[in-house]
């Protein structure tokens, strides 16, 4: 069974400063690792996925198959960040997204 | 291009009851998916549609079931409420199976009382 690990429920940081949204996984196989985010009363969207290695609003993630991780990382934090982060996992290109807790960031002026 | 709707956008049911959800997928897409979403957590995967037939499960009761009709919109349909089935449903579409992007609609806030 697959599981999705974002230790921190909060996450507070000041305008201009780094941000890293934690996200650990277990699954035995190779899976397609996600970011969501939920902008304050709008609907949960697709930030980026690791097989894109995009850049989206200056946000980065990088696939560790070693460590189990894909953390989200953006070096300069804007109030427009603010949001609720959630990483996903989904098996190979099986139906099935498996969702973290999720992280509230707030970026602070 | 009409992204993917869902109503009512509230709902207070009684223990017991039954209530039905509605989705309408975004156009072109041929694929739901439900999420249940309780408060602090994050979306769990009821099952999935693809092109009107069930094609996969998550950890939920029978008494979770679902439809997809040939113009690809969704029912989730929950009987017999229990006061642990307030939540808010996600419904997500996409365009066929596989690795595709899944496009969320804004949820259904069930309350059971």
């Amino acid at each position: 069974a697959q599981r999705v690990t974002q230790p921190e429920k909060l996450l507070s940081v000041f305008k201009g400063a780094p941000v890293e949204l934690k996200c650990n996984y277990s699954y035995s196989g190779s899976p397609e690792l996600f970011w969501y985010v939920q902008y304050s009363r709008q609907r949960l969207q697709l930030l980026l996925r690791h097989i894109s290695r995009e850049s989206i609003k200056g946000f980065t993630a990088d696939l560790n198959k070693g460590e189990t991780s894909f953390h989200l990382k953006k070096p300069f934090a804007q109030e427009e960040d603010s949001a609720m982060y959630y990483c996903a996992l989904r098996p190979g290109s099986n139906y099935k997204l498996t969702f973290g807790k999720g992280t509230l960031l707030t970026v602070n002026p | 291009e009409t992204g993917v709707t869902q109503s009512p956008t509230h709902l207070i049911k009684t223990r017991g009851q039954q209530v039905t959800l509605r989705c309408s997928s975004q156009s072109g897409h041929n694929t739901v998916s439900w999420y249940q979403q309780a408060l602090g957590q994050g979306p769990q995967f009821i099952f999935q549609y693809y092109r009107e037939e069930e094609n996969g499960r998550g950890n939920f009761p029978p008494r979770f079931s679902g439809l997809q009709f040939p113009n690809y919109s969704s029912e989730l349909n929950v009987n017999a409420l229990e006061l642990d089935d307030s939540a808010l449903y996600l419904c997500a579409s996409s365009f066929e199976l596989g690795n595709t992007e899944a496009f969320f609609g804004q949820g259904t806030r069930l309350t059971v009382v």
